[in-house]
């Protein structure tokens, strides 16, 4: 079955501790990206990736980072969370063809004690 | 720059009938536009796109949304609503310039179907 995975779903820790969320796709996409969700403010992008190796920044990319070791992985790094960091992380990824559809991870809920 | 309005927050509609939620865009190209569903404790699920051709595009689950270049708009509809229509949409664009692969959504309108 076509899939973004996510893991782990939900995840309570405290403010510093390092974590990260994984996300896999099994779809051989070029594209991948991490958004927030958070209410009232839509999905906001956090980092994307073109391909293996290339990376960049999207709309709110500060206390995250990303790689791009292998094409079906993307995980989303926070070197030392933060309570504005609780949220909703969706991982997202489609082809680079035009116009092509992106498909989402179930999403990630965070909360930063 | 390209950004996504969607005006309403929430939308109520009786069962069984019509439904619209609005989305309306902004470009400096043409745009590729998307509709997608969020149901509870769930990732967003794909409903349709309008990528070129025809306006009216038809999607899942009976949904249907009608491209409008003079009045930049996207709107969702569908004829007849259920109550397993109530959920979170999002519209999304990706202005289809050289080299842009950024895909940006709206703030959500929640869509409750009143039995």
């Amino acid at each position: 079955e076509a899939q973004v995975t996510q893991n782990p779903r939900y995840l309570i820790t405290v403010t510093g501790k390092k974590l990260t969320v994984t996300c896999s796709q099994n779809m051989n996409h070029e594209y991948m990206s991490w958004y927030r969700q958070d209410p009232g403010l839509g999905l906001r992008q956090i980092y994307y990736s073109m391909n293996v190796e290339v990376t960049d920044k999207g709309d709110v990319p500060e206390g995250y980072k990303v790689s791009r070791k292998e094409k079906r992985n993307f995980p989303l790094i926070l070197e030392s969370p933060s309570p504005n960091q609780t949220s909703l992380y969706f991982c997202a990824s489609r082809r680079t063809s035009q116009g092509d559809t992106q498909y989402f991870g179930p999403g990630t809920r965070l909360t930063v004690l | 720059a390209q950004s996504v309005a969607q005006p309403e927050d929430q939308v109520n509609v009786a069962e069984g009938n019509p439904l619209t939620v609005k989305c309306t865009y902004s470009v400096s190209g043409n745009p590729y536009l998307f509709w997608y569903v969020q149901y509870p404790n769930r990732g967003l699920q794909f409903l349709l796109k309008y990528i070129t051709g025809d306006n009216l595009v038809k999607g899942s689950y009976g949904f249907e949304a009608e491209f409008n270049k003079s009045q930049t708009s996207f709107h969702l509809k569908k004829p007849s609503a259920l109550v397993s229509d109530s959920a979170l949409y999002f519209c999304a664009v990706r202005d289809t310039g050289f080299g842009n692969e950024k895909l940006t959504f709206g703030t959500g309108t929640r869509l409750t179907i009143i039995p």
